[in-house]
């Protein structure tokens, strides 16, 4: 695809319903973030999945919240129980392999969920 | 644990003044330094990049960014601003190994005024 999809775009949900935020990375991204934005926040990082590694889950709030990613490419974010405090945008981004000689790729955003718990 | 600061939550400025917006950083070893730009309902875009070599790095529409290591610091300039260049930026760094997620300051508005 030209560049990373999220869906849905926009999610309202009663307060302690769960959620499955869905990305689709750039076709030959192996490494996908999930990162959230909020009033007062900013950008934080939640979890990152590079290839078939471990995924890295220190970002994550709560054990309400937990990410697949299936066959390397989709992933989908859930939250469970959520919470008035879960209210923001939800971004996933991608990047290419990591090769540790040059340390980073960068990383394409995707347009994000917003999600409303009321 | 690292952080970005963002000096200024809100810059407004007329067109054609200069731009400086401040970004510092909290991380003692090597690092990976960004900018990315949001404009109003767009996605996050990648403005510029600072890995290594000059520490005088130009992004895209006329954008550039000094890192000056003894002072953590990574601030964005642009000698003369437009309408269109209304929009949240944000700084962001990484350590300076493979595989780590971005590490946001809180962002800055800048609002131009024509």
């Amino acid at each position: 695809g030209a560049g990373v999809s999220q869906s849905p775009s926009n999610k309202v949900t009663e307060k302690g319903k769960d959620v499955e935020l869905r990305c689709d990375p750039i076709s030959g991204h192996t490494a996908l973030y999930w990162y959230r934005q909020s009033l007062g926040q900013g950008l934080e990082f939640l979890i990152y999945f590079q290839g078939n590694s471990a995924p890295d889950k220190s970002g994550l709030p709560s054990d309400r919240f937990s990410a697949e990613r299936t066959g390397g490419s989709v992933s989908t974010l859930t939250i469970q129980r959520t919470q008035q405090e879960d209210s923001a945008v939800y971004l996933c981004a991608s990047s290419r392999y990591i090769d540790p000689l040059i340390g980073y790729n960068e990383q394409f955003f995707g347009p994000g969920t917003r999600l409303t718990v009321l | 644990a690292q952080s970005v600061s963002q000096h200024n939550h809100h810059v407004i400025l007329s067109e054609a003044a200069s731009l400086e917006l401040g970004c510092n950083y909290s991380y003692g070893g090597t690092v990976n330094l960004f900018w990315y730009v949001q404009y109003p309902g767009q996605h996050l875009q990648l403005l510029l990049k600072y890995f290594s070599g000059d520490p005088l790095v130009k992004g895209i529409k006329g954008f550039e960014a000094e890192f000056i290591k003894s002072k953590f610091s990574f601030n964005l300039r642009k000698p003369s601003v437009q309408w269109s260049d209304t929009a949240e930026y944000f700084c962001a760094v990484t350590p300076g190994q493979a595989g780590t997620a971005l590490i946001f300051g809180k962002g800055t508005t800048l609002s131009v005024s024509s």
